[in-house]
């Protein structure tokens, strides 16, 4: 069973604060770690895609890193606002097209 | 682009009913995806084409569930009979090319009520 794994489960912030959780998954085999974003009552929406060991990518205040050798990726949310309260999914796949979801961050900006 | 265009958006449906779940990719997707979210179980993959061609329906729960793609602008999910159980949300994501290297792209979902 090949497991991604999420932490914390849930998370509060205040606005201003930054903040950053994490994605685990099993090392060997890897090929890509995607990041979405899932807003309630809409659908997840593509953060980042990484492939290789030390990959960062940003994107705003959000920024995410790869580290394929010990199997773990994070995201960093720098000065949270409102807008940026959703579910955050990472996912990996195995050398093939399936790509195996986290259970997610719950990321709640306290105002 | 209108992106990936999922119908009906909310589907109520009597137990032993059939429920049909309709995706339309984004145009030039090489790749589709059916995924199922429930509350215990996240977001699992149920079966996947490429080139409209299904690669691997090993997440399908049962032989209830039967998934087409007649083309490359239309597919659908089929569950004959329906059981309370798969209620869900389902997905539908299309993508560009595969190994992981392009993102999904969702659809809205369908939300599935089985009574």
């Amino acid at each position: 069973i090949l497991n991604v794994e999420q932490s914390p489960q849930s998370l509060h912030v205040q606005e201003g604060d930054s903040t950053n959780f994490t994605c685990s998954f099993p090392s060997s085999n890897f090929y890509a770690l995607h990041w979405y974003r899932w807003e309630t009552a809409k659908s997840p929406e593509a953060l980042f895609v990484m492939t290789l060991n030390g990959d960062e990518k940003k994107k705003g205040r959000i920024s995410a890193t790869l580290n394929t050798k010990e199997g773990y990726s994070y995201l960093y949310i720098k000065g949270s606002q409102p807008e940026d309260s959703a579910t955050y999914l990472c996912a990996t796949n195995f050398g093939n097209e399936k790509l195996t979801f986290g259970t997610g961050t719950r990321l709640t900006i306290i105002p | 682009d209108a992106g990936v265009i999922q119908s009906p958006r909310h589907e109520v449906t009597e137990m032993g009913q059939e429920v049909t779940l309709r995706c339309k990719p984004i145009s030039g997707h090489d790749y589709l995806f059916w995924y199922r979210q429930t509350m215990m179980r996240g977001l699992e993959l149920l079966i996947y084409f490429n080139n409209n061609v299904p690669i691997d329906d090993s997440g399908m729960p049962e032989d209830r569930f039967s998934a087409k793609m007649p083309n490359a602008s239309f597919s659908t999910l089929k569950i004959q009979p329906s059981e309370p159980r798969d209620s869900a949300v389902y997905f539908c994501a299309s993508s560009l090319v595969g190994q992981g290297n392009s993102p999904l792209h969702f659809g809205n979902g369908t939300r599935l009520t089985v009574t």
